[in-house]
């Protein structure tokens, strides 16, 4: 069986300053991952995805996810915070061998500051 | 990219009656469609997942009788919660990938509630 992990709860950032939401997972074959971003009343739009290639990948509105298969993680970043990205974030696995059924971790709500 | 729309966005509905939520993909054919439901500053719990054409496949745990799902064409999915109860009261949110390793396109989500 497949899982999602995302240790942190919450995340507070000054606005300008760099921000990581963690993601571990757990997969028996190759990894499709993917982040999503929530917000309020919404549902959930796609930021980015791993599915093959180079582990850094770049997505929508500035962030980017490294993929480490080593450490089985695939954290969510981006280098400088805004106040308009404090959402709740959702990081996926999908099992293609299940029609393609996504897993997703808990959320993590991130809180930009200004 | 993909649009899909979910509809309506919120509803009350009084105990005992039934409440229809759909889920069209506008611009792509979708065999599969999947429903969730979340509980606030929750997760999505899948409920079940919507297969054109065939019976909808269930989560363990959740009721079908309760939660009928029809997919009668290729871009509609169907989400009946029957004989409502306050307990149903939750945030209902489909999604359809184009294929299996690509995103998910997510509707807007349904907050129904059940006086």
């Amino acid at each position: 069986a497949q899982s999602v992990a995302q240790p942190e709860d919450q995340v507070n950032v000054a606005e300008g300053n760099p921000l990581t939401v963690k993601c571990t997972y757990s997969v028996s074959g190759n990894p499709y991952l993917f982040w999503y971003v929530q917000y309020p009343n919404r549902g959930l739009q796609f930021l980015l995805k791993y599915i093959t290639g180079d582990n850094l990948v770049k997505g929508s509105y500035g962030f980017e996810a490294e993929f480490n298969k080593s450490q089985t993680s695939f954290h969510l970043k981006k280098p400088s915070a805004l106040v308009s990205d404090s959402a709740l974030y959702f990081c996926a696995v999908r099992d293609v061998s299940n029609a393609g059924k996504s897993t997703f971790g808990d959320g993590t709500t991130l809180t930009v500051k200004p | 990219g993909a649009v899909v729309s979910q509809h309506p966005s919120w509803v009350i509905c009084k105990s005992g009656t039934s409440v229809k939520i759909e889920c069209r993909s506008l611009d792509f054919q979708a065999t599969t469609m999947f429903w969730y439901r979340q509980f606030p500053k929750q997760s999505l719990m899948l409920m079940a997942t919507s297969n054109e054409g065939s019976k909808a496949t269930y989560e363990q745990g959740v009721e079908k009788d309760k939660f009928l799902i029809n997919h009668a064409s290729l871009t509609l999915s169907t989400l009946t919660v029957t004989s409502a109860h306050p307990e149903d009261s939750s945030f209902y949110i489909c999604s359809a990938p184009k294929t299996v390793n690509t995103e998910a396109f997510f509707g807007q989500g349904t907050r129904l509630t059940v006086v």
